[in-house]
């Protein structure tokens, strides 16, 4: 079975511009969470999509959106990029009735640098 | 008070070394315990789940879960080379519905030299 897939791996930007990445989840999963990786907060959650609904949310800014497709698919948009957003961003999916408690399956990444 | 806390490291040892990797939480809610494995450049990866207190072994690897003092741990035995990589813990609390919040420490990063 194809693991989590993202596009694009890596991705620079200019402050100011905005910036849309893509997640496909494992076949059959269909709660998509997203996550901004930085070496000094850690791993902090975005937001989480369950059938095409924004289920649950983070403490990020407005500026940072996200979607999720009837098949499952998910994207995430950043507006008015900031230094600060430079990031890997995590896609992670799961099948949320599994009874494991959310455990979840994480894509590569993509590597977002904001100049 | 951080609901997980995590010494991020770095944690240095010798290969055929016994690794301990540790967390703490405040979250007395937490049901479902689990490890992440990240190697530089890459996802995280799933290497250890645990529902209950007590021991779960895997190969080389041992999740160990006290819930009663609130502490998880991770045992590495006979560490290799290839066991450098960031390692996250992550539990979850149950929030309504079939919706599960999911929690992660910060990581340990552990360097195994040969």
């Amino acid at each position: 079975k194809a693991g989590v897939t993202q596009t694009p791996r890596y991705l620079i930007k200019t402050r100011g511009q905005q910036v849309t990445l893509s997640c496909s989840p494992i076949s059959g999963h269909r709660s998509v969470s997203w996550y901004q990786q930085t070496p000094g907060q850690g791993l902090q959650f975005l937001f989480e999509y369950f059938s095409e609904t924004q289920r649950n949310k983070g403490n990020f800014p407005g500026r940072f959106s996200g979607r999720q497709f009837s098949n499952s698919r998910s994207e995430m948009n950043v507006s008015t990029l900031e230094l600060g957003d430079s990031a890997l961003y995590l896609c992670a999916s799961s099948l949320p009735t599994s009874g494991r408690g959310n455990e979840q399956f994480f894509g590569p990444g993509t590597r977002l640098t904001v100049l | 008070q951080k609901e997980v806390e995590q010494d991020p490291g770095p944690l240095s040892v010798p290969e055929g070394a016994i690794v301990s990797l540790n967390c703490t939480y405040s979250n007395s809610a937490f049901q479902y315990f689990m490890w992440y494995r990240q190697y530089s450049r890459k996802g995280p990866e799933l290497l250890m789940y645990t529902y209950s207190s007590g021991n779960k072994e895997d190969g080389r690897f041992t999740a160990q879960v006290d819930k009663s003092s609130k502490y998880i741990s991770l045992f590495i035995r006979d560490s290799q080379p290839s066991d450098s990589a960031t390692y996250l813990c992550a539990m979850s609390a149950y929030s309504g519905g079939s919706n599960y919040k999911l929690t992660f420490g910060k990581g340990t990063l552990l360097t195994v030299n040969p």
